[in-house]
């Protein structure tokens, strides 16, 4: 079946434009992850939600990134006024269970974010 | 809170040769601990989790990993590599129970380059 996607796949942005990043979980999928993958950082939690709401923001880096998920499914990743620390490869991930259980985490193939 | 430390930022080894990815992790609560495996220009994939029960636990693709619990350990195993074993390897680990133990956090990763 399909498996989570994100788009677009790679976006070049000038500092100080917003930009929006799209994951479509796996159907059905009631948890939605996203996390920044940078060289030397790892894979960084940003942000989880729970159908539409998102009890943890605690990874989103500043103010200036937000996220919101709809109808359970679709989850955009907003970046107000980017900065070159911004570029990172950014990761959404899904999965049918709760956290905390040793679920497994279907991660896209992410988006590649350059800011100029 | 949890941390991961993989040992081994690059693994260069041969086709057909064993190889070892080594992962520590540090945890005030029981934990889940996991390895995933992301090829270039892909999302993470996963190899193999611990859940609970038996410590040798088998993954896709010939893998396994040993959880140690009083090393803190949990090291991916292959008895014999493939050149499309080439990739980066991640290990991660998450909390049992609520509170803000469910987060995933990974390692830094291990590149695994095998030569012909």
């Amino acid at each position: 079946g399909a498996g989570v996607s994100q788009s677009p796949s790679n976006k070049v942005t000038e500092k100080g434009k917003d930009v929006e990043l799209r994951c479509d979980p796996i159907s059905g999928h009631t948890a939605l992850y996203w996390y920044r993958q940078s060289l030397g950082q790892g894979l960084e939690f940003l942000i989880y939600f729970q159908g539409n709401s998102a009890p943890d923001k605690s990874g989103l880096p500043s103010d200036r990134f937000s996220a919101e998920r709809t109808g359970g499914s679709v989850s955009t990743l907003t970046i107000q006024r980017t900065q070159q620390e911004d570029s990172a490869v950014y990761l959404c991930a899904s999965s049918p269970a709760r956290p905390g259980t040793g679920e497994t985490q279907y991660f896209g193939p992410g988006t590649r974010l350059l800011v100029l | 809170a949890q941390s991961v430390t993989q040992l081994d930022s690059q693994v260069p080894v041969f086709e057909e040769a064993p190889v070892e990815l080594r992962c520590n992790y540090s945890s005030s609560v029981s934990v889940y601990l996991f390895w995933y495996v992301q090829y270039p220009n892909q999302g993470l994939q996963l190899l193999l989790k611990y859940l609970s029960g038996s410590t040798l636990v088998k993954g896709i693709n010939g893998f396994e990993a040993e959880f140690n619990k009083s090393q803190t350990s949990f090291h991916l195993r292959k008895p014999s590599v493939h050149i499309s074993d080439t990739a980066e390897y991640f290990c991660a680990v998450s909390g049992k129970g609520g509170g803000s133990n469910y987060k995933l956090t990974f390692g830094k990763g291990t590149l695994l380059t095998v030569n012909p």
